[in-house]
């Protein structure tokens, strides 16, 4: 079963750092490219980060660019977000998603999310 | 504010069909055929049910279709269904910033 499962949310202060990982299973990994979406409380879905399946070549959001760092370990299937400099507006349900593609694309496998709360 | 335009709520019966719209730019939806529809139940993960304007994901209904003319693209369902009802998101790669970005959202309501 091809499946997502995130973990590292939590509670963080205002200019605190939190590491979301992400553990994929039954999908050949580095094949695709990854990437995070967030969800804020009661609000639409926002593009975060993508890395290609080479891991090669990275892209974010104007909004996370210089706090936000993106990383993969094909060897291990797993998918990080390092985020630092976290202000209040991040918090949401961070996604885990799989590209449909090695290179950036839409994303038709999603894990189950995980709540990053910034708050003091 | 979200790069791309969708009205915020849209209703059907059951069993009508029912047009999602979706606008951006030359920069996005009108200059690449790389926009995507999601549909989002509460509490759930987004479900990818369209890719690249038409083309449907295995296992998602053929009710579900996708076009594009210009800068807006359109999410279609047809025979709608008590559970249709959800939020759907599109998205699309967009030159401006060399990423992809969401429109922001449409509560389907089934009446």
């Amino acid at each position: 079963e091809v499946q997502l499962l995130e973990s590292g949310g939590g509670l963080v202060q205002p200019g605190g750092s939190l590491r979301l990982s992400c553990a994929a299973s039954g999908f050949t990994f580095s094949s695709y490219a990854m990437g995070w979406v967030r969800q804020a409380p009661g609000k639409g879905l926002e593009w975060v980060s993508v890395i290609s399946g080479s891991g090669g070549t990275t892209y974010y959001a104007d909004s996370m660019k210089g706090r936000f760092t993106i990383s993969r370990a094909d060897s291990k299937k797993t998918l990080s977000l390092q985020m630092n400099s976290l202000r209040a507006e991040d918090t949401a349900v961070y996604y885990c998603a799989k590209s449909v593609r090695i290179g950036m694309g839409p994303f038709d496998i999603w894990g189950q999310g995980t709540m990053v709360t910034v708050s003091s | 504010q979200s790069a791309l335009t969708q009205p915020a709520s849209v209703s059907g019966s059951p069993g009508q069909s029912i047009t999602l719209s979706c606008t951006g730019t030359s920069s996005d939806v009108g200059g690449y055929n790389y926009v995507s529809w999601y549909q989002q139940h509460p509490g759930k993960a987004p479900k990818l049910m369209i890719y690249d304007v038409s083309n449907r994901p295995s296992g998602v209904s053929n009710r579900f279709s996708g076009s594009k003319s210009g800068n807006t693209a359109s999410l279609t369902i047809s025979g709608l269904q008590a559970e249709d009802e959800a939020d759907y998101y599109c998205s699309s790669y967009t030159s401006s910033s060399n990423t992809w970005v969401f429109g922001g959202g449409t509560k389907l309501t089934v009446l």
